[in-house]
This record gives C-alpha cells, sequence and structure tokens, in this order.
C-alpha cells in the first residue's frame, strides 16, 4: 500500500463547478497536510496546508481533514480554467521529510 | 530576492557520465531537499539536509550524492549516470513554519 494515494485522474468538471480531490494516508501518525498545484512543466506550489480535523478555507480553495478516516481533500470553488493543472497531496509525519502523492490531474472545461 | 535557484534546466548525459546540479536558496532556510519527479511517480525524495552540515537518505538516494556547502547551497551529484536516473530534479527549501515551502525551476535530465 502507497503511503499517500490519490486518484490520477483526469479529474474533468465544467467551468463555475467545484472540484473535489481527495487524498488517502496510511500512517496514523501523520500530523501535517499539504496541497500543491503544478502547472504543467511547472515546479509544484503549496497553495494549502491543514493540520487539525475539519475544514480551512482560503478564498476557492478549501482543505478538508478527518484522520479517523485517514484522508485529506481539497475543494475548489467556482473552477476556472487555469484551476487545470496537477494537485499533489503531501504528508508529514513526525521528523520525516514529505511523502508526496502521485497527484491528481485537474481539467477545467470551460 | 531570487528564492531558489536551480542550474542547469536541461542536461543531456551519456550513461557513466558524471555532473553535479547546483541548487541555492536566498531565504535563509535550514532545511534544503532534493527530490526527483518521474511520470505518475509523484515527488520522490533523493537526500536532505535539515541543517548545515547535515544530510541524510532519503526515499531514492542509491546513485547519488550530496553536499550542504553552507546555509545557500546544497548540491546533488551523478558519480555515473544511468538512463534509470532520466527525471526531473526539484530542489525545495522549507523554512521555520512548514508553510515556508518553494521549490525551485527543476532540473530536466535525460541520460542516454
Amino acid at each position: 500500500q502507497k503511503e499517500v494515494e490519490q486518484n490520477s485522474g483526469p479529474l474533468s468538471v465544467p467551468e463555475g463547478a467545484i472540484a473535489s480531490l481527495n487524498c488517502t494516508y496510511s500512517d496514523r501518525g501523520s500530523q501535517s497536510f499539504f496541497w500543491y498545484r503544478q502547472y504543467s512543466g511547472k515546479s509544484p506550489e503549496l497553495i494549502m496546508f491543514i493540520y487539525s480535523n475539519g475544514d480551512k478555507e482560503d478564498g476557492r480553495f478549501t482543505a478538508q481533514l478527518n484522520k479517523a478516516s485517514q484522508y485529506v481533500s481539497l475543494l475548489i470553488r467556482d473552477s476556472q480554467p487555469s484551476d487545470s493543472a496537477t494537485y499533489l497531496c503531501a504528508v508529514k509525519t513526525g521528523r520525516r521529510a514529505l511523502t508526496f502523492g502521485s497527484g491528481t490531474r485537474l481539467q477545467v472545461q470551460p | 530576492n531570487a528564492g531558489v535557484t536551480q542550474t542547469p534546466k536541461f542536461q543531456v548525459l551519456k550513461t557513466g557520465q558524471s555532473m553535479t546540479l547546483q541548487c541555492a536558496q536566498d531565504m535563509n532556510h535550514n532545511s534544503m531537499y532534493w527530490y526527483r519527479q518521474d511520470p505518475g511517480m509523484g515527488l520522490r525524495l533523493i537526500y536532505y539536509s535539515a541543517s548545515e552540515g547535515t544530510t541524510d537518505k532519503g526515499e531514492v538516494p542509491n546513485g547519488y550524492n550530496v553536499s550542504r556547502l553552507n546555509k545557500r547551497e546544497f548540491s546533488l551529484r551523478l558519480e555515473s549516470a544511468a538512463p534509470s536516473q532520466t527525471s526531473v530534479y526539484f530542489c525545495a527549501t522549507i523554512g521555520g513554519g512548514l508553510h515556508e515551502q518553494f521549490f525551485g525551476p527543476g532540473t530536466r535530465l535525460t541520460v542516454l
């Protein structure tokens, strides 16, 4: 079992819709959770991080964490074509470095 | 303020050749990381340095060596390149808060 799992997609949503991206992790001791956006040919960019159970909102982005079920999700409201990218989930456990999922490709259709 | 810089941006090597990938940051961060990214594989950690003078192996260290020359610079060396090392290499830094993360632009390496 991979430590951090994401559906590779592509996830296709129409412009203006809500995009929901999911990530599951295997280590119950994981403490910090991160979402990155990566445009094709570019480097990852951190867009959200969450440490506590529940929701955290930042503009059109909401990160949701459920430690009991070991999943973290990213909601993008009012999706725009410019949101089309690969979204990487990463998890930090103790003193270990970040562990990344393989990413979900999002396509927002105009 | 350049953030994280990497050189070179592109490189083609023949099997058995050696090269060093350079990374420098101007944010005074202690922690620096080298990742490789292959299609469908996400980012995999090669080596990291929690502070100047220390380095530790990550998930995929075989075939690589690193040097933390000073607080600013963290280099990755391939002593004898192999086709399996064809990848995109990213350097990253993390500051005191985990949200202070920055990636360099990447080095696209092809080993023939």
